[in-house]
């Protein structure tokens, strides 16, 4: 199936640092989300963007709407042990509810 | 509150068998997804329902799968007969009008076909 670019593919970080992530795609969404995955569990949803150039925090976290709606940004500041997971992004096109997800950024935090 | 609910969350069978899992939405949503998850194909939306009724499909992979949603709180995802190649995590998601592109996923059935 379809997959969007998300970068980096992987991080290692030190607690305290700043991470950020990304996804692109070549087509236009509607909708991005952002997701947090731990080993054995489902997808937890973290944030919800529905308008070009719209910027959502939820904690420590945020995350922004691309101006050319082809794109997404995630950011954590002052990454904790707890932060590591796979996160994920996932686009909506207009008119479905089928969201295409991201490649998916394994977050590794060393203390 | 209670969030989605997915039994079993791992199921080993062989192949040829009957599998069925389940899901219970959050109560009050009224969309329900059916997702699989593979190392090589990442998350995949099967099939979904608004109001108990099937919506889309096309991400049905083919007639071994079929999905029913009786009531607004029950949902199965039936393969039969299960091959190897259906090994995978299965999602279940819900979402709930009018925030319903934001969807709340289960913990997953973990399914093993050998």
């Amino acid at each position: 199936g379809q997959q969007l670019n998300q970068s980096p593919q992987s991080m290692f970080i030190q607690e305290g640092e700043d991470v950020s992530m990304n996804c692109t795609s070549s087509s236009i969404f509607n909708t991005w989300l952002w997701y947090k995955q731990d080993p054995g569990e489902g997808p937890v949803l973290l944030i919800a963007l529905y308008k070009a150039g719209e910027l959502t925090s939820n904690g420590r976290l945020t995350a922004q709407f691309g101006i050319t709606r082809k794109d997404s940004f995630l950011n954590i500041s002052a990454s904790i042990p707890s932060d590591v997971g796979i996160y994920f992004c996932a686009g909506r096109p207009s008119g479905t509810y089928k969201y295409i997800f991201g490649t998916g950024t394994r977050l590794k935090v060393l203390a | 509150d209670a969030g989605v609910i997915q039994s079993p969350r791992h199921e080993v069978t062989e192949m040829g068998q009957e599998v069925t899992l389940r899901c219970k939405p959050i109560s009050g949503h009224d969309y329900l997804f059916w997702y699989r998850q593979t190392m090589m194909r990442g998350l995949e939306l099967l099939i979904y329902f608004n109001n108990n009724v099937p919506i889309d499909d096309s991400g049905m992979p083919e007639d071994r799968f079929s999905a029913k949603m009786p009531n607004a709180s029950f949902s199965t995802l039936k393969i039969q007969p299960s091959e190897p190649r259906d090994s995978a995590v299965y999602f279940c998601a819900s979402s709930q009008t009018p925030r319903s592109y934001e969807q709340y996923f289960g913990p997953g059935t973990r399914l093993t076909v050998t």
